[in-house]
C-alpha cells in the first residue's frame, strides 16, 4: 500500500513569509507526528495526533508553529512569520495506536 | 528525562567487514519500546526494527543482528559483511508508552560508510 507522503519537498522562501507543510499518512493510521531534522538539533519531535484526543503539542519550538489535522486523516503545519533557524527538514510520520511509526520522506525547508 | 546516546558520530570500514553501531538509552519509565531506524542518502528514515522493553532476546535479520541488555541500557546494532549499500545514517530511539504520547526521542545517529 501507499505510504506516508509529503508536499512539497523542497520549499523556499523568504523570511517573514508564511508556510504551509501537508502530510498524507497511510490509510487506517490512526497516530500522526511531526518531526523536524536539523544539522545543529538532530531529530525532535514537534507534534502528535491520535485519533479525536487533544494532540500533545509539547515538542513545537515556539507560537509561530502550528499544526492541524482535518478528519482524522491529512495534518498541515504552518509556520508563520519564518525565521532563518526554521530552515530544517520537516518529516511526518504515522502509526496504529502504539504501533510504529512509518515516515514520510519529509519537506527540505529553506529560509532566506 | 528519556536520552538516547549514540557515541559514535562517523564510521568507516571496507566492504565485508562486521561493524557494531552503539546505542545508549536512559528512561525512567518500566515499559518502552526501543527502533533502529536508517536514513540512506535519499533521505527518508527506514524502520529496521522494533524492540519492547520486555523482550530480551536478540534478533537476527539476514546480515542485521541485535542485542539488546537492559542491564547496560543498550540496543546494539551489528551489520555482519557489510555492503556499499548499508552507507547510510542510522539512528536509535525510544518511545515511552506511558503518558499518551508516543514520541520518539532519537540520538544523534551514527554515520556509517562502507568502502569498496
Amino acid at each position: 500500500g501507499a505510504g506516508v507522503s509529503q508536499s512539497p519537498s523542497n520549499k523556499v522562501t523568504e523570511k517573514g513569509k508564511d508556510v504551509e507543510l501537508r502530510c498524507d499518512p497511510i490509510s487506517g493510521h490512526t497516530a500522526l507526528y511531526w518531526y523536524r531534522q536539523s544539522l545543529g538539533q538532530g531529530l525532535e519531535f514537534l507534534i502528535y495526533f491520535q485519533g479525536n484526543s487533544a494532540p500533545d503539542k509539547s515538542g513545537l519550538p515556539s507560537d509561530r508553529f502550528s499544526a492541524e489535522r482535518t478528519g482524522g486523516s491529512v495534518s498541515t503545519l504552518t509556520i508563520q512569520r519564518t525565521q532563518q533557524e526554521d530552515s530544517a527538514v520537516y518529516l511526518c510520520a504515522s502509526s496504529l495506536i502504539f504501533g510504529t511509526q512509518y515516515f514520510g520522506p519529509g519537506t527540505r525547508l529553506l529560509v532566506l | 528525562a528519556q536520552k538516547v546516546t549514540q557515541a559514535q558520530t562517523e564510521i568507516s570500514v571496507v566492504e565485508k567487514e562486521d561493524v557494531t553501531l552503539d546505542c545508549v538509552y536512559e528512561t525512567r519509565d518500566t515499559t518502552y519500546y526501543l527502533f533502529w531506524y536508517k536514513q540512506p542518502p535519499s533521505g527518508e528514515l527506514v524502520f529496521l526494527i522494533r524492540r519492547n522493553s520486555f523482550d530480551e532476546q536478540n534478533e537476527i535479520s539476514g546480515r542485521y543482528s541485535w542485542n539488546f541488555q537492559k542491564s547496560t541500557s543498550s540496543f546494539n546494532f551489528t551489520i555482519t559483511a557489510s555492503q556499499v549499500v548499508d552507507s547510510a545514517v542510522y539512528f536509535c530511539a525510544l518511545s515511552e508508552t506511558q503518558g499518551g504520547s508516543e514520541k520518539l526521542v532519537f540520538g544523534k545517529g551514527t554515520k556509517l560508510t562502507v568502502n569498496p
